[in-house]
C-alpha cells in the first residue's frame, strides 16, 4: 500500500522559533499534498493545500507568512510554522494524493502520514 | 459548500456484537467520494472504506460496510463482529473528484468516538 512518512513524529520548541515537519510519500508520486490540523478531541481541519512546483493554497483564516509551505519534488511536501507561540501547539498531519488520480480512479483517494505533535513552550 | 455531520460524539458496542455509526452530508455535486477513517490511540489515520457516489452498490471490507443512501445524502458505518482493536475514533469523509477543478481534499465529519468493551 502507498506510504507517506511524516517527520518528526514531536517536537517541542521554544517560543520564537521556527519548526519544520517533512511529508514524504514513499512509493508513490504526489502532484497533491494536504496540510491539516487537529486539536485534542477535535476533527481535522484543512490548513492548506500544496502543489508540486506552485504556490500553496490556504483556507481562510490561516496565515500563509506564519505557516510556510513547500513542495519542491513529487515526492516532498514541507510545513514551516515560523515564529511559533504556544497557541500553535496542535497535532499537524499531512496526507498525499497520488499522481495520476482521476475519473474513476481506484487511487482517488488520500493517505495520511502519522502526525506531528507539536508543543510550544 | 459541503458539510459532513456525525449526529453520535460516541458510542458503545459490546464485543462481537454489531454497531452502526451514522453520518449525513450536504452537497450539491451529483459526484463525489465518501470515506471512513479510523483514528485510534496512536493518530494514524486509517481508511476503513470508500464509496463512489456513482455506484449504487454498497461497498463492503471485510467487517466493515456501509449504507448508502444517495437521495437521503446518509452514509453509515456498520461494525459486524465488533474487536477491541475496533476501538477509535472514526470519521466520516467527503471528496469531490479531483477532475473538474477540484483539488480533491477530504472535508471530515466531527468524528465518533467508539469503544468496545469485553
Amino acid at each position: 500500500g502507498a506510504v507517506v512518512s511524516q517527520h518528526p513524529s514531536w517536537v517541542i520548541c521554544k517560543s520564537g522559533t521556527s519548526v519544520k515537519i517533512e511529508c514524504r510519500s514513499l512509493d508513490f508520486q504526489a502532484t497533491t499534498m494536504f496540510w491539516y490540523r487537529q486539536f485534542p478531541k477535535q476533527s481535522l481541519m484543512l490548513m492548506a493545500t500544496s502543489n508540486e512546483g506552485s504556490k500553496a493554497t490556504y483556507e481562510q483564516g490561516v496565515e500563509k507568512d506564519k505557516f510556510l509551505i513547500n513542495h519542491a519534488s513529487l515526492t516532498l511536501s514541507t510545513l514551516t510554522v515560523t515564529s511559533a507561540h504556544p497557541e500553535d501547539s496542535s497535532f499537524y498531519i499531512c496526507s498525499a494524493r497520488p499522481w495520476g488520480a482521476g475519473r474513476g480512479a481506484t487511487n482517488e483517494k488520500l493517505f495520511f502520514g502519522s502526525g506531528t505533535q507539536l508543543s510550544v513552550l | 459548500a459541503q458539510t459532513v455531520t456525525q449526529s453520535q460524539p460516541e458510542m458503545s458496542v459490546q464485543e462481537a456484537e454489531t454497531v452502526t455509526l451514522s453520518c449525513t452530508y450536504d452537497t450539491s455535486e451529483n459526484n463525489y467520494y465518501l470515506f471512513w477513517y479510523k483514528q485510534p490511540p496512536s493518530r494514524q489515520m486509517i481508511l476503513v472504506i470508500r464509496q463512489e457516489a456513482y455506484k449504487q452498490q454498497n461497498a463492503t471490507e471485510n467487517r466493515f460496510s456501509v449504507n448508502f443512501q444517495k437521495a437521503a445524502k446518509s452514509f453509515s458505518l456498520k461494525i459486524s463482529d465488533s474487536q477491541l482493536g475496533d476501538t477509535a475514533m472514526y470519521f466520516c469523509a467527503f471528496m469531490k473528484p479531483s477532475y473538474g477543478g477540484s483539488q480533491g481534499n477530504l472535508i471530515f465529519g466531527k468524528g465518533t468516538k467508539l469503544s468496545v468493551k469485553p
